[in-house]
């Protein structure tokens, strides 16, 4: 198995609901991650998880809050969410934190917030 | 100046034509060059990724790295319309210990016509 899974493909949300995204990996990564990407933007580094224990957390605000309950599942719990944080949502991961080229991404979330 | 230039296009080329994407960047401690490709609605795939300067060839994919003009390139040739997707050149470097930091290019749009 050479994918990381997210689910859901899409989900629309009210500004008072509360979901969470899930990703899965069973190549024995590592390094789990969350990226945000607007249209026509790069991906963008939100959370770092390297072996199960947040590494990095790129200033993202408190209404996204990830988890990683064990070596192959990822999630982040959304909470309070604004229009703007309507994007895709990418997992990713990679066999340890510091294999520096290159990641396996998921296909994403693509998050609508109304 | 950003610390990484990709030109977004869109590109558009007939089928059969050779492709040639770009970025510039300004951070010398770059240490690792990928290429991700990334269909609509999908999430970036990893094409290819080099360490040195050089050329590294995959089929039809060439990626070409100049550390010495900070300049890297991945060539397609033989285009066909399944390319049509958005490349994104990627770099990471040592950001402390093991851990490397990846840096996105914006992305160029490349559409190839039948």
């Amino acid at each position: 198995d050479t994918e990381v899974t997210q689910t859901p493909k899409h989900l629309v949300m009210g500004m008072t609901n509360k979901k969470s995204l899930k990703c899965e990996q069973h190549m024995g990564h590592r390094a789990m991650y969350w990226y945000k990407q607007k249209a026509k933007k790069p991906p963008e580094l939100m959370f770092v998880y390297s072996y199960e224990k947040l590494s990095i957390n790129e200033s993202v605000p408190s209404r996204f809050s990830p988890e990683c309950p064990n070596s192959s599942l990822l999630n982040l719990h959304l909470h309070a969410l604004q229009p703007e944080d309507s994007a895709l949502y990418l997992c990713a991961s990679s066999q340890f934190q510091g294999f520096g080229w290159g990641y396996t991404f998921g296909s994403g979330t693509r998050l609508t917030v109304v | 100046q950003k610390e990484v230039e990709q030109d977004p296009g869109p590109l558009s080329v007939p089928e059969g034509a050779i492709v040639s994407l770009n970025c510039t960047y300004s951070n010398s401690a770059f240490q690792y060059f990928m290429w991700y490709r990334q269909y609509s609605r999908k999430g970036p795939e990893l094409l290819m990724y080099t360490y040195s300067s050089g050329n590294k060839e995959d089929g039809r994919f060439t990626a070409q790295v100049d550390k010495s003009s900070k300049y890297i390139s991945l060539f397609i040739r033989d285009s066909q319309p399944s390319d049509s997707a958005t490349y994104l050149c990627a770099m990471s470097e040592n950001s402390g210990g093991s851990n490397y930091k990846l840096t996105f290019g914006k992305g160029t749009l490349l559409t190839v016509n039948p």
